[in-house]
């Protein structure tokens, strides 16, 4: 079964640009997380979908960042503009009667 | 909102030894929780899943418990080895309806000096 496939893996922009990060969740997973992890803390929740309806966004900075998941399948998440703040490990999570299944990540750095 | 907190933060043992991560969490409404691995750089690998009716979940040489009344869980790694090294990381996920919100604590970094 392949697992869920995050890309990029890094990206550097600098502060004020556009980023977008792509996920690809396990198949047949109902439940989609983005997650953002800031270097020695816990991942914190940004946006959670139960196939293509949002589920908690109560988290997600909605001045810069946004989401969607396509079809109930694919996501994107877009942070516009950047700030140095938004450096961080940005996780796709996908789950299926309540085990969740993470991706590797995308490491971003605003300079 | 529900809190989960791991204890210690760091923690450094021989191999060989056996050890107790310790995590906790404020509101017993769960529908389950799930310890995960953490390698430098790495995405979250799953290593547990507990469900709320469950006390406990055994893999290998990893056994974990929870206790939702006292809103606590324990992650017992047996027989420690340099492989382990890495954060291991606690999730509750809320049974509030349609939400299932997975919440995390900041994890405990693990050390097995050879």
């Amino acid at each position: 079964e392949a697992g869920v496939a995050q890309s990029p893996r890094y990206k550097i922009i600098e502060k004020r640009q556009s980023v977008a990060f792509w996920c690809n969740p396990i198949s047949g997973h109902a439940t989609l997380y983005w997650y953002q992890q800031i270097l020695g803390q816990g991942p914190k929740l940004l946006i959670q979908f139960q196939n293509n309806g949002v589920v908690d966004d109560s988290q997600l900075p909605k001045d810069r960042f946004s989401a969607e998941r396509l079809k109930g399948v694919d996501s994107t998440l877009k942070i516009q503009p950047a700030k140095l703040e938004d450096s961080a490990v940005y996780l796709c999570a996908s789950s299926f009667w309540g085990e969740a299944f993470f991706g590797q990540g995308t490491r971003l750095t605003v300079v | 909102k529900q809190e989960v907190t791991q204890i210690p933060a760091a923690l450094s043992v021989p191999e060989g030894e056996n050890l107790v991560l310790n995590c906790s969490f404020t509101d017993s409404a769960i529908y389950n929780l799930q310890w995960f691995r953490q390698d430098p750089g790495k995405g979250l690998t799953s290593l547990l899943l507990i469900q709320s009716s469950q006390r406990e979940q055994t893999s290998g040489r990893l056994n974990a418990s929870l206790d939702k009344s006292s809103g606590r869980s324990t992650l017992y790694i047996a027989a420690s080895q340099p492989g382990d090294s890495a954060t291991y990381l606690c999730a509750v996920r809320g049974s509030g309806a349609g939400s299932y919100q997975l919440t995390f604590g900041k994890g405990t970094k693990l050390s097995v000096i050879p």
